[in-house]
């Protein structure tokens, strides 16, 4: 069982460049979520997804676009890099229970630097 | 607004004595979750404890435990008989429902604790 896991670790882009940040879990969790980290700002929410073929919007979605084809992935996309996007990236996944959830458990976070 | 807060931003403690993290927050919901997490140099986000907030009984999870005072929506987190590995960022979360009928997490600008030996 690896929990959630997140490719890659470390990445350099430059302005206008796009990518694909990677992320899975092995626990059957019905919501997965994205969140970027940046200094003195704590986490927030990027984009979420409640199921496989249902995403929306979180706090600071600009920029980025998902999909959730499967359960187990959830790919954060950026279409054309800038360097506010330079940030370390999480992504959670959580058991739903009824219409709530449970505890979100995070992978070990990409750090990304836009030049 | 739903809001975190953590009012200080670093604290230290000697090892084996114990150490409160504070934490506060605002809402206007009666049922809600709250979490601390803890983030060491290797960046990754560990939850630590959790408290439901139709218990009112405090969690404990061996060496840490939280002092929850729903009417003051205060939410403290003790560390006793602190360790060198407790060393890190420690971040308060409240879980609140989105307007799409999900749910995320809020989380305060945390705080980071050192651990002298």
């Amino acid at each position: 069982n690896a929990g959630v896991t997140q490719t890659p670790k470390f990445q350099v882009l430059k302005t206008g460049q796009s990518m694909t940040l990677q992320c899975a879990q092995d626990m059957n969790h019905e919501y997965m979520s994205w969140y970027r980290q940046d200094p003195g700002m704590g986490l927030r929410l990027i984009h979420y997804s409640v199921g496989a073929g249902i995403t929306d919007q979180g706090e600071v979605p600009n920029g980025y676009n998902v999909s959730r084809s499967t359960t187990e992935d959830f790919p954060l996309r950026l279409l054309s890099a800038a360097p506010s996007q330079t940030s370390v990236y999480f992504c959670a996944s959580s058991r739903r229970t009824g219409v709530s959830t449970d505890t979100q458990y995070f992978g070990p976070g990409t750090r990304l630097t836009v030049l | 607004a739903q809001t975190v807060t953590q009012s200080q931003p670093e604290m230290s403690v000697q090892e084996a004595e114990t150490v409160t993290l504070s934490c506060t927050y605002d809402t206007s919901e009666s049922d809600y979750y709250l979490f601390w997490y803890k983030q060491p140099p290797s960046r990754q986000m560990i939850l630590v404890i959790r408290q439901e907030a139709y218990k009112q009984q405090n969690a404990t999870e061996n060496r840490f435990s939280v002092n929850f005072q729903k009417a003051a929506k205060s939410f403290s987190l003790k560390i006793s008989d602190s360790q060198l590995g407790d060393a890190a960022m420690y971040f308060c979360a409240y879980r609140i429902r989105t307007q799409g009928g999900s749910e995320k997490l809020v989380f305060g600008k945390g705080m980071k604790l050192t651990v002298n030996p």
